[in-house]
């Protein structure tokens, strides 16, 4: 079975600019989570989806949004970037709502410019 | 900002030794999770304790959740190259909401 996939895995972009990022979680999985992996430092809550909805907001600005698919697939949109938006973004899956057992994707590498 | 604090940061040890990474907060979880995460991966989840006091042993790896489920600590025995990796330690204060640490950086040496 296929695993947490994510879309581009490496990213240039240069600031002002917006970018979109994927995942797909593991078939049967619900929920999906997005984190932020800056170098050095441990991953940080976005967002949290469930059933399409939004469960679960981190501490980022609105320059960052996402939303879920019937699919239960995900996007992760982030506007007018900035350099410090440059990180490792990661997506995790879960069965249902409760993320004490979730499974990362790869991630997407963001370098911001 | 790092709510969970994981120590120590970075720790180099030969093949064959025993090591011991720690995990603290002032808050409370309703679990803790250690991951062990791979240079271009996401992290992988080798543990979920629940319980204060919990002990869960997996394999050469014992994890072990404080009393107060305030901290926790991962100790490996007879440690090995296949070992080395980013260990992160992540809390869960609410059913959807889960803070890592900034994570121990272990090295283990041939």
């Amino acid at each position: 079975d296929a695993g947490v996939t994510q879309s581009p895995t490496h990213l240039i972009k240069t600031r002002g600019q917006h970018v979109t990022l994927r995942c797909s979680p593991i078939s049967g999985h619900k929920s999906v989570s997005w984190y932020q992996q800056v170098l050095g430092q441990g991953p940080q809550f976005i967002f949290q989806y469930y059933e399409k909805e939004e469960r679960g907001r981190g501490n980022f600005p609105d320059r960052f949004s996402a939303r879920q698919f019937p699919n239960y697939s995900s996007e992760l949109n982030v506007n007018a970037l900035l350099l410090g938006d440059s990180a490792l973004y990661l997506c995790a899956s879960s069965l249902g709502v409760r993320v004490e057992t979730q499974y990362f994707g790869p991630g997407t590498r963001l370098l911001v410019l | 900002t790092q709510l969970l604090e994981q120590s120590p940061q970075f720790l180099s040890i030969q093949e064959g030794e025993n090591l011991t990474v720690y995990c603290n907060s002032s808050s409370v979880f309703s679990s803790l999770q250690w991951y062990r995460q791979e240079p271009g991966e996401g992290p992988v989840l080798l543990v979920t304790v629940v319980t204060g006091g919990e002990v869960k042993k997996l394999k050469r790896l014992t994890f072990q959740f404080g009393d107060a489920r305030k901290d926790s600590s991962l100790h490996i025995t007879a440690a090995q190259p296949g070992d080395t990796g980013l260990y992160l330690c992540a809390g869960s204060y609410n059913n959807n909401d889960m803070r890592f640490g900034a994570g121990t950086r272990l090295t283990v040496k041939p």
